[in-house]
């Protein structure tokens, strides 16, 4: 069982859509990250929250728009996507050390598998 | 910029048997971490082993174990009697201060 819970685990939708993806820890976390992973490739690093304030956005597309409405919740809201943006969406959270170095590694969510139509 | 290289895209080892897993990565930091995490046909990312570039002992885990080699930026995975559920995509991973970079993954089957 993981810690870091993603749903939904499946979506389908149309490039005109609006939908939300949603990450939820109870770890006390207060580094939490958005990434993207195509078919058989790394994940590749989208998003960084600390203490619920985006602090990297790794030149992601407009059309992806997160949000850290708590310390336990991060969302991607996703609205007119491209079929190339069909991929797999892992969450991830972490301690986080003000002014120290973190020591903590990232537990990752099972993802949510995306395809557009 | 950061880059983490694995350079066997595939390979495979008998169920019992020792494998070594090998990344080298570049960066100009000093302080860093190294980890190396397992991905399953479930798709769940999986901390296997992590290592603080600090520290010069070779971390331990369990079965698994790293080769640390900071002067040469080398971070190698062995894993020991391996076993059938071992098999998975291993990815290298480098992080700085949140920034975690991937390499891009040996995909091990473990053969019975």
């Amino acid at each position: 069982d993981t810690e870091v819970t993603q749903t939904p685990k499946h979506l389908v939708m149309g490039m005109t859509n609006k939908k939300s993806l949603k990450c939820e820890q109870h770890m006390g976390h207060r580094a939490m990250y958005w990434y993207k992973q195509k078919a058989k490739k790394p994940p590749e690093l989208m998003f960084v929250y600390s203490y619920e304030k985006l602090s990297i956005n790794e030149s992601v597309p407009s059309r992806f728009s997160p949000e850290c409405p708590n310390s336990s919740l991060l969302n991607l809201h996703l609205h007119a996507l491209q079929p190339e943006d069909s991929a797999l969406y892992l969450c991830a959270s972490s301690q986080e050390v003000r002014g120290g170095f973190r020591d903590q590694p990232q537990h990752f969510g099972d993802g949510t598998r995306l395809s557009i139509l | 910029a950061q880059t983490v290289t694995q350079s066997q895209p595939e390979m495979s080892v008998q169920e019992a048997e020792t494998v070594t897993l090998s990344c080298t990565y570049d960066t100009s930091e000093s302080n860093y971490y190294l980890f190396w995490y397992k991905q399953p046909p479930s798709r769940q990312m999986i901390l296997v082993i992590r290592q603080e570039a600090y520290k010069q002992q070779n971390a331990t885990e369990n079965r698994f174990s790293v080769n640390f080699q900071k002067a040469a930026k080398s971070f190698s995975l062995k894993i020991s009697d391996s076993q059938l559920g071992d098999t998975a995509m291993y990815f290298c991973a480098f992080d700085n201060n949140n920034d975690m970079r991937f390499g891009a993954g040996t995909r091990l089957t473990v053969k019975p």
